[in-house]
């Protein structure tokens, strides 16, 4: 069974630094593209970017490019979402999804979420 | 950027009754749409790819179709479970894109 367990909720404050985690299992890791996804509370899905595993690739949308830096470790299985310095924008609900079918595919299989609460 | 625009925003329908959502893109995407569900909560489910391939598991009262600028989802009779947040998205394009969601709701 394809599953991404993502890391849980976190409470920051502005300026501070963040990682947050997806583990992929029961697919090969190497061989998709994982993606991440913000939500804003009570707004719609917006895609920020994506990662293969197997190299590293990375791209990002413009309007998330040098804001965020996306990662992984396939050595863990694990894609990775930081920021070096929140902002209280950055408050939202962040999705992991795997592309089903290459750089440019649908998000077929998703994590649970991790809520990032970014609050003085 | 695509901009993908649906329609309504919000939608209510009565329980065993057919719901029809649209999703218009800026620019043709041909068939590289997909349809998502997000009820509260939850991750979104993908539903749809292709524009009208159903996703594994997906009932068949879900039906997608359209292609270039102008799509559609229908949901053929309404089950209480079906009253969610429906999202469409591109992906022809870089960046991928989501339309803002219509939200199905219970008449």
């Amino acid at each position: 069974e394809v599953q991404l367990v993502q890391s849980g909720a976190e409470v920051k404050k502005p300026g501070e630094s963040l990682k947050i985690s997806c583990k992929g299992s029961g697919y090969s890791f190497t061989s998709y593209w994982i993606g991440w996804v913000r939500q804003m509370p009570g707004k719609g899905l917006e895609w920020m970017g994506i990662i293969y595993p197997g190299d590293s690739d990375t791209r990002y949308s413009p309007s998330f490019q040098g804001q965020v830096t996306i990662s992984a470790d396939k050595s863990i299985s694990t894609a990775y979402l930081q920021w070096s310095s929140l902002k209280a924008s950055d408050t939202a609900m962040y999705y992991c999804a795997r592309h089903g079918g290459g750089v440019s595919s649908t998000l077929d299989y998703w994590g649970q979420g991790t809520l990032v609460t970014v609050s003085s | 950027e695509i901009v993908m625009t649906q329609s309504p925003a919000t939608l209510s329908v009565s329980p065993g009754e057919r719901a029809t959502l649209s999703c218009r893109a800026s620019q043709s995407v041909s068939s590289n749409l997909a349809w998502y569900q997000q009820k509260p909560g939850q991750a979104p489910r993908l539903l749809i790819y292709g524009a009208s391939t159903r996703a594994t598991g997906i009932p068949a009262r879900f039906s997608g179709s359209g292609s270039g600028t102008e799509f559609t989802l229908t949901i053929s009779s309404l089950q209480s479970e079906d009253f969610a947040v429906y999202y469409c998205q591109q992906y022809n394009n870089w960046p991928l894109t989501f339309g803002q969601g219509t939200k199905l709701e219970i008449k």
